[in-house]
């Protein structure tokens, strides 16, 4: 069974430093991109960034180029969304999915994690 | 504002069918297929359409999608209750080298 299991809630302060993870089983991690969506709340989905995990080739979004990195663990199977200094404005709940390396564009993301709610508040 | 268009609500009764729009620009849902989610808030968004008009393994039949030109719409037909949630259209953009997504269209089952 193909899952996607994200790391838990976070609480953080404005400045702080985050590390978001989302592991990956039931399939073979290294043939899949793993990208990022992030939710403010009350608000739709917004697409982040991509990484393929084999050669950590990473794509952002120009939106999110240079506000988070975007990196992978192909040895456990599990990718990462980070934070150097957190702002209010990043209080969200982020998503990862994964698409096929050689049919990302005609079947989109096939695959969700749970979310992880991150909360930004002094 | 979201790249892609949707209604921001749709609803309709029990059996009944409703569809739902997503309208976008050439470049995008014009070029490239459109993929269909279904998402109850605190669980994970799952796939329903994709290759504008294929369902995944274990997607009911009751779901389908067509695209034509710059729009496409998601029906469902024999509307059940479990079927409430938020439907989001996307459509792949190349100089984002991921998906674009629609606002969203929360379903209400009366």
């Amino acid at each position: 069974e193909v899952q996607l299991v994200q790391s838990g809630a976070e609480v953080k302060k404005p400045g702080e430093s985050l590390k978001i993870s989302c592991k990956g089983s039931g399939y073979s991690f290294t043939n899949y991109w793993i990208g990022w969506v992030r939710q403010m709340p009350g608000k739709g989905l917004e697409w982040m960034g991509i990484i393929f995990p084999d050669d950590s080739d990473t794509r952002y979004s120009p939106s999110f180029e240079g506000q988070v990195t975007i990196s992978a663990d192909k040895s456990i199977s599990t990718a990462y969304l980070q934070w150097s200094s957190l702002k209010a404005s990043d209080t969200a709940t982020y998503y990862c999915a994964r698409c096929h390396r050689y049919s990302s564009s005609s079947d989109g993301l096939d695959y969700w994690g749970q979310g992880t709610l991150v909360t930004v508040s002094s | 504002q979201s790249v892609l268009t949707q209604p921001p609500s749709a609803s309709g009764t029990p059996g009944q069918r409703v569809t739902i729009s997503c309208s976008g620009s050439s470049s995008i849902i014009g070029s490239n297929y459109v993929y269909w989610y279904q998402h109850l808030p605190g669980t994970a968004p799952k796939i329903l359409i994709y290759r504008n008009n294929q369902r995944p393994s274990g997607v009911p039949d009751r779901f389908s999608g067509s695209k034509s030109g710059t729009s496409a719409s998601l029906a469902i037909s024999g509307l059940r209750s479990e079927d409430e949630a938020i439907y989001y259209c996307a459509s792949w953009d190349d100089s984002l080298s991921g998906p674009v997504f629609g606002g969203g269209t929360k379903l209400t089952v009366l």
